[in-house]
Order: structure tokens, then C-alpha cells, then sequence
């Protein structure tokens, strides 16, 4: 698809058991990020993506969480052990590679529609 | 990224012009200011963004003062769809830099 891709779209858990959220980004773009956003509140950052690496997990908010990239391309968010707080609306987005202020990156981030995890 | 300092909410006539501020007061010299919404259940969509000239596009206007401590967000002739909460966030566009930090934002009600 044109956008980024989220998958699942919502997810319903019980405590104490890991999920999985995965994100396609748009083809070509070489940063990724995953937000949290918990009912009523803004964006809070976990983590980004520059190709594979991560080179900030800071905001990663327990050891229980944790994320993937492969090929440059898809990403993948498990949360272990899942607890009530965890639940929220997961959001991922890409950004295209250019120069810094250049006229191929405008800074822009693409979002995903989110997953909306549950946990009871 | 420099703080943002946005109001709670807002409301705005259908039709009418909305303009919605926002405060950078600490904003360095090589960070744009950039506004997105989201819409009620979905992902945040990027609007504008601007160094320090005055920007439009198809979507809005940025006027951007000159001391660059301060912009505001204009839609022009609001619609019932603009209902949305709009985050004002100053950031350095590199690649993959550093993340959005994107507070709480404005809520925006239009009202018919």
C-alpha cells in the first residue's frame, strides 16, 4: 500500500500474557517510529529506527518492551508480560531519507492508523 | 527539541478562519516548526512546516513571527472535518533525527 501499514488493528489481551505489533512502513523510507498514546493523552515516544539500528530506545518505558527492525523495512513492538497499563494506541511512522533540510525531506512523519491494545 | 506551549482547546465557527497559536519561546535557529492533526481515532497527519518565512500550502497557512518565538496556524475557512487536535512541534528535519515530542496540543471544535 501507499501508507504505512499497521497490523494488528486492535488487540484484546490478558494480563501477563506478550503481544506483537507490527509495522509496514512506505517503501523507501529509512526511519521509523513507534508512539504510544494512552486514552485522552498525546504522542509519548518509545523508540526509532534509523535502517535496522535503533540508536534511541530511551523511550522504551520497562524491559518488558522491546522492538525489531528487519531489512530495513518491516518493524515489529512485542511487549512481554503485558500488564493494564500497557494498554493504549501503539502508533508507527516512517520518514524518507534525504539531507537535512533538503528538498527530498521535509522532516515529515508518515503515521500509521495505530493498534489499539487492550489489556484486561 | 524546544518545548511548545500550545491552548487547552478552541473553538471556531464553520466557515470561518481558525488560527490556532503556539509559543517556542526557546526555539534555536536550526529548528523548523512544524504542525500536525489528528483526527479523532486515527494517526497524526502532517499539515505545515516552516523556518521562518511565511508558509501555505492547499491546507493551511503558518505565519511565523520574526523573532521566531511564536507561530500561528491558520485554516482558512474551517470545516466541520478540521475538528482535531493540532500539534505544534519544533524539531531539526534531519534524517531519522531525534523524535517529535508532540505534548498535548489544541483541541479544535468547529461548530456549525
Amino acid at each position: 500500500g501507499a501508507g504505512v501499514s499497521q497490523s494488528p488493528s486492535n488487540k484484546v489481551t490478558e494480563k501477563g500474557k506478550d503481544v506483537e505489533l507490527r509495522c509496514d512502513p512506505i517503501s523507501g523510507h529509512t526511519a521509523l517510529y513507534w508512539y504510544r498514546q494512552s486514552l485522552g493523552q498525546g504522542l509519548e515516544f518509545l523508540i526509532y529506527f534509523q535502517g535496522n539500528s535503533a540508536p534511541d530506545k530511551s523511550g522504551l518505558p520497562s524491559d518488558r518492551f522491546s522492538a525489531e527492525r528487519t531489512g530495513g523495512s518491516v518493524s515489529t513492538l512485542t511487549i512481554q508480560r503485558t500488564q493494564q497499563e500497557d494498554s493504549a494506541v501503539y502508533l508507527c511512522a516512517s520518514s524518507p531519507k534525504g539531507l537535512a533540510g533538503g528538498p527530498r525531506n521535509t522532516g515529515e512523519l508518515f503515521f500509521g492508523e495505530g493498534s489499539r491494545l487492550t489489556v484486561l | 527539541d524546544a518545548k511548545t506551549t500550545q491552548p487547552t482547546s478552541m473553538d471556531c465557527a464553520e466557515g470561518r478562519a481558525a488560527n490556532l497559536p503556539c509559543n517556542h519561546s526557546t526555539i534555536s535557529g536550526n529548528e523548523y516548526v512544524y504542525w500536525y492533526r489528528q483526527i479523532h481515532s486515527q494517526g497524526p497527519q502532517y499539515i505545515i512546516h516552516g523556518l521562518k518565512n511565511n508558509e501555505t500550502n492547499e491546507m493551511a497557512s503558518l505565519i511565523i513571527t520574526e523573532d521566531r518565538k511564536s507561530s500561528t496556524l491558520i485554516l482558512p475557512h474551517a470545516t466541520l472535518r478540521d475538528t482535531a487536535v493540532y500539534y505544534c512541534i519544533v524539531r531539526v528535519p534531519t534524517e531519522g533525527a531525534n523524535n517529535l515530542f508532540f505534548g498535548t496540543g489544541t483541541r479544535l471544535t468547529v461548530i456549525p
